[in-house]
């Protein structure tokens, strides 16, 4: 999983300020997922998205919350205002262009967020 | 009721032991039947995934899923110490790109 590649690997921000995920696919990977992973918790599928386009997002919060994939450069996941909450590891994962099957979803190291 | 429901452990054995993990799903519909290991900080990766039921084996590991009784498990034969890791069940509906995880169990096999 280390073609997936995440950044910042840690993040703390102030309440109130915003954190930017950034998530760079595998090589030749064209769709991308976010997942959040609460303390004690598993992962929570957020949204999926294609180039330039959001395929799923049941997972993400109504507000606050949104995600791009734009025909070049990573995938973004944006937190504006975030609170205590928002504390967590997020991970983003890619697949294929060609089959785009979830089991072929190769997770990055994540993003740990910290909100003081 | 939660969509997969994972026992989350902790869970310790002696190296060499046999280990069972196991979860169960609540919807008929999930199709598709994955266990990740997650090392503590990383993130997960992909062991074994299952498509409907019967059985699956990759070496020391083996994968079971029982869609009468919505049952899945993952075996570990001969653990070893570098087997210690959270392990996370996940089911997918066909057509979905989805993965609902369970809350994963955290292993330790002690030398």
């Amino acid at each position: 999983n280390a073609g997936v590649m995440q950044n910042p690997r840690h993040l703390v921000r102030r309440r109130g300020q915003e954190a930017r995920l950034r998530c760079s696919p595998m090589k030749g990977h064209s769709h991308v997922y976010w997942y959040r992973q609460l303390p004690e918790e598993g992962l929570k599928f957020m949204v999926y998205l294609q180039k330039e386009n959001i395929i799923d997002e049941s997972g993400m919060p109504k507000e606050r919350f949104s995600a791009e994939f734009p025909k070049e450069g990573p995938s973004i996941l944006r937190i504006q205002q975030v609170v205590r909450g928002d504390s967590a590891a997020y991970f983003c994962a890619s697949s294929p262009m060609d089959r785009g099957l979830n089991t072929e979803a190769f997770f990055g190291q994540g993003t740990r967020l910290t909100v003081v | 009721q939660k969509e997969v429901e994972q026992d989350p452990g902790p869970l310790s054995v002696p190296e060499g032991a046999i280990v069972s993990l196991n979860c169960t799903y609540s919807n008929s519909a999930f199709q598709y039947f994955m266990w990740y290991r997650q090392y503590s900080r990383k993130g997960p990766e992909l062991l074994m995934y299952t498509y409907s039921s019967g059985n699956k084996e990759d070496g020391r590991f083996t994968a079971q899923v029982d869609k009468s009784s919505k049952y899945i498990s993952l075996f570990i034969r001969d653990s070893q110490p570098s087997d210690s890791a959270t392990y996370l069940c996940a089911t997918s509906q066909g057509g979905s790109e989805k993965l609902v995880f369970g809350k994963g169990m955290k292993l330790t096999v002690n030398p």
